[in-house]
């Protein structure tokens, strides 16, 4: 099974402030990669897929990169809603597998 | 607007059989895969198996592979995951989560249902 590692594992960042996520695959997945948002409570939202294509109705402060191994997920400029959980995910291999997420806070 | 419904809250004995339920609407049920993903509390997202809606065709991770049911309704539009012999360490939030278009059935999720607690307690 592919591992997905993501880090940090806890980003505290200010308002208006440039976050960066990362996360890292145990063996190639190619460009078939997410990233989700999570909130409590809520239903985790897609972010973007095939590494780098932002979801229908995603902001642009929100992107992707990477392929193979190694992935970024860049918040250019972190808004008040934008405080939550972040995962990835790669859908190259069985089972597909998930990060443990990383959380950003309010610094 | 595409949207996954799922059943409410559950609480359970050891031994004891769940079934958790999620409802499609605003797309053709039949046309995507859905998924089943769980967390429990304070681990990461687990993925649990994969249910084609036109045939019932599944396919379940080994970890879950004879404890774990998933079927469809497609009058309902309804996707069911049955979990038996309950546990402690089955205590999570249960997902279901959209998956490809029929023929792709490795992609992203999207959407996500809103997620059914599962609690195992004696």
């Amino acid at each position: 099974e592919i591992v997905m590692t993501q880090s940090p594992a806890t980003l505290s960042v200010s308002p208006g402030d440039r976050a960066t996520l990362s996360c890292r695959a145990s063996q190639s997945v190619t460009n078939n990669f997410a990233w989700y948002q999570h909130k409590p409570g809520q239903a985790p939202r897609l972010l973007i897929y095939d590494s780098s294509t932002r979801a229908t109705g995603i902001p642009a402060r929100f992107s992707g990169s990477g392929s193979g191994t190694e992935f970024t997920l860049t918040i250019s400029s972190l808004q008040s809603e934008d405080f939550a959980v972040y995962f990835c995910q790669q859908y190259n291999n069985w089972p597909l597998t998930f990060g443990g997420g990383t959380k950003v806070e309010i610094k | 607007q595409v949207q996954l419904v799922q059943s409410g809250a559950e609480v359970k004995k050891p031994g004891a059989s769940v079934k958790v339920s999620c409802k499609a609407f605003g797309h053709t049920f039949t046309s995507y895969y859905i998924h089943w993903v769980r967390q429990a509390p304070g681990q990461g997202l687990e993925w649990m198996g994969i249910i084609d809606p036109s045939g019932g065709t599944t396919n379940y991770a080994q970890k879950f592979q004879g404890r774990v049911t998933m079927a469809r309704d497609t009058s309902t539009n309804t996707v069911y995951m049955e979990m038996r012999s309950l546990r402690s360490e089955d205590t999570a939030v249960y997902y279901c989560a959209r998956g490809g278009i029929r023929g792709i059935s490795m992609n992203w999720f999207d959407p996500w249902g809103q997620g059914t607690l599962v609690t195992v307690s004696s």
